[in-house]
């Protein structure tokens, strides 16, 4: 079964504290992508960022920074000096070999707030 | 903005009615996704469509429906509408040609659906 599991509900910082959100999947596929998005209070699903399976490099862009590591079936987001406008829900999706169909498979959202 | 658009952004209807939400891709993209967000389930796939044809189905209720015309908008139609039924919608695009597992899938900003 394709499964994501993102534990941490809610965090709460202040504003230029580093945070990092977990997100652990299951999957028995070989071939899979797994992705970020934000929704902010606006309602939005804001789209971060894709990651292959094959592909283990982490990647930062800006504040935001990725880490995926397949042994541990994690893909960790890391915000640095965190800011009041990354308030926000953040999601972890996966997408399963399902030939020709796509159907991201969401964690259950983890509730960001970074207080001033 | 993500080049997806929904219509309505809110609805507000009563027990046993019939509705129907609309969705247009971003430009170029032939596949169109359904998702239903709510409190007790979270984000959850109903649907996807690839250029007119359903192809995949997720856990979408018999009372829904959807269908992607030859302009590759898309609209999920709800009938017999339960309190239950009560959510955000989302609908999502990506370009998809031959169902790659790569693409992104871009979300529009959802239509809000109060059951009353």
């Amino acid at each position: 079964a394709q499964k994501v599991t993102q534990a941490q509900t809610e965090i709460s910082v202040v504003e230029k504290e580093d945070v990092t959100l977990d997100c652990v999947y299951e999957t028995r596929d070989t071939t899979y992508y797994l992705f970020w998005y934000k929704q902010p209070p606006s309602g939005e699903l804001v789209f971060l960022i894709r990651r292959n399976s094959f592909d283990e490099q982490n990647e930062i862009s800006g504040r935001y920074s990725w880490n995926f590591q397949k042994s541990t079936s994690s893909f960790n987001f890391t915000i640095t000096a965190s800011q009041v406008v990354d308030s926000a829900v953040y999601f972890c999706a996966l997408n399963p070999t399902i030939q020709g169909a796509q159907k991201l498979v969401f964690g259950q959202g983890t509730r960001l707030t970074i207080n001033p | 903005d993500s080049g997806v658009t929904q219509t309505p952004k809110h609805l507000i209807t009563a027990t046993g009615q019939r509705v129907t939400l609309r969705c247009s891709p971003r430009s170029g993209d032939l596949s169109v996704y359904w998702y239903q967000q709510s409190l007790d389930q979270g984000l959850q796939f109903l649907i996807q469509y690839y250029n007119g044809e359903e192809r995949a189905k997720g856990n979408i209720l018999e009372r829904f429906s959807a269908q992607q015309f030859p302009d590759l908008h898309s609209e999920l139609n709800l009938s017999s509408l339960e309190l239950g039924d009560s959510a955000l919608y989302f609908c999502a695009s990506s370009v998809s040609r031959g169902g790659q597992l790569k693409d992104t899938q871009y979300f529009g900003p959802g239509t809000r659906l109060t059951v009353l």
